[in-house]
């Protein structure tokens, strides 16, 4: 089975500051990874995803994020926190094989940004 | 494109009441429908899979009788919870997928608080 572990349950960052959040997953088979912001009471939006190729996704809002095989991690980076990305990430992975579709999620990482 | 779209955004009902939750692809085919339930604090949960005319799949420990998925047609699915409870108020998320695309595509949610 598919799973996803994100380090850190909060990130407080300053406004300005480098923001990383850890996404960490074990997978059988090569996965496709996503990153998803949810504001409060709100649906999720996708920020980026891997599938193949180059390994470094750009995503919306200055966001990015590096797949590393060796290491199985998806973490997700923005240069320069904006107090509007105050909301919570959501790490996923997308199952392969016979559960073709299935999303796992990761516990979720509630981002604050300090003015 | 792909818009997904919920309704209602929230909902209150009493115990012992049957919801009807709606799941609308607004701008393609929706062959495929997920829905997740999201308690505080935690993160997306999948509770079932439906497929356009088919028999909606469960995950392990929901109840089929209690959650009713129906995706009659391509562009909607509901879910009808029954004789809700006050441990079923929670964040209801749906997602759709269209046929041959890996992507799945949130809907806003729905709030439903069981008084």
């Amino acid at each position: 089975a598919q799973s996803v572990t994100q380090l850190g349950s909060h990130v407080s960052v300053s406004e300005g500051a480098l923001v990383l959040l850890r996404c960490n997953y074990s997978s059988s088979v090569p996965p496709y990874l996503f990153w998803y912001v949810q504001y409060p009471n709100q649906g999720l939006q996708l920020l980026l995803k891997y599938t193949t190729g180059a390994t470094l996704v750009k995503g919306i809002n200055g966001f990015e994020a590096e797949f590393k095989k060796s290491e199985t991690s998806f973490h997700l980076t923005k240069p320069s926190a904006h107090m509007s990305d105050a909301a919570e990430y959501f790490c996923a992975v997308l199952d392969g094989g016979t559960s073709y579709g299935k999303l796992t999620f990761g516990q979720g990482t509630i981002l604050t940004v300090h003015p | 494109g792909a818009v997904v779209s919920q309704h209602p955004s929230w909902v209150i009902c009493k115990s012992g009441t049957s919801v009807k939750i709606e799941c609308r692809s607004l701008d393609f085919q929706a062959t495929t429908m997920f829905w997740y339930r999201q308690f505080p604090k935690q993160s997306l949960m999948l509770m079932a899979t439906s497929n356009e005319g088919s028999k909606a799949t469960y995950e392990q420990g929901v109840e089929k009788d209690k959650f009713l998925i129906n995706h009659a047609s391509l562009t909607l699915s509901t879910l009808t919870v029954t004789s809700a409870h006050p441990e079923d108020s929670s964040f209801y998320i749906c997602s759709a997928r269209d046929f041959g695309s890996y992507e799945q595509y949130f809907g806003p949610g729905t709030r439903l608080t069981v008084t």
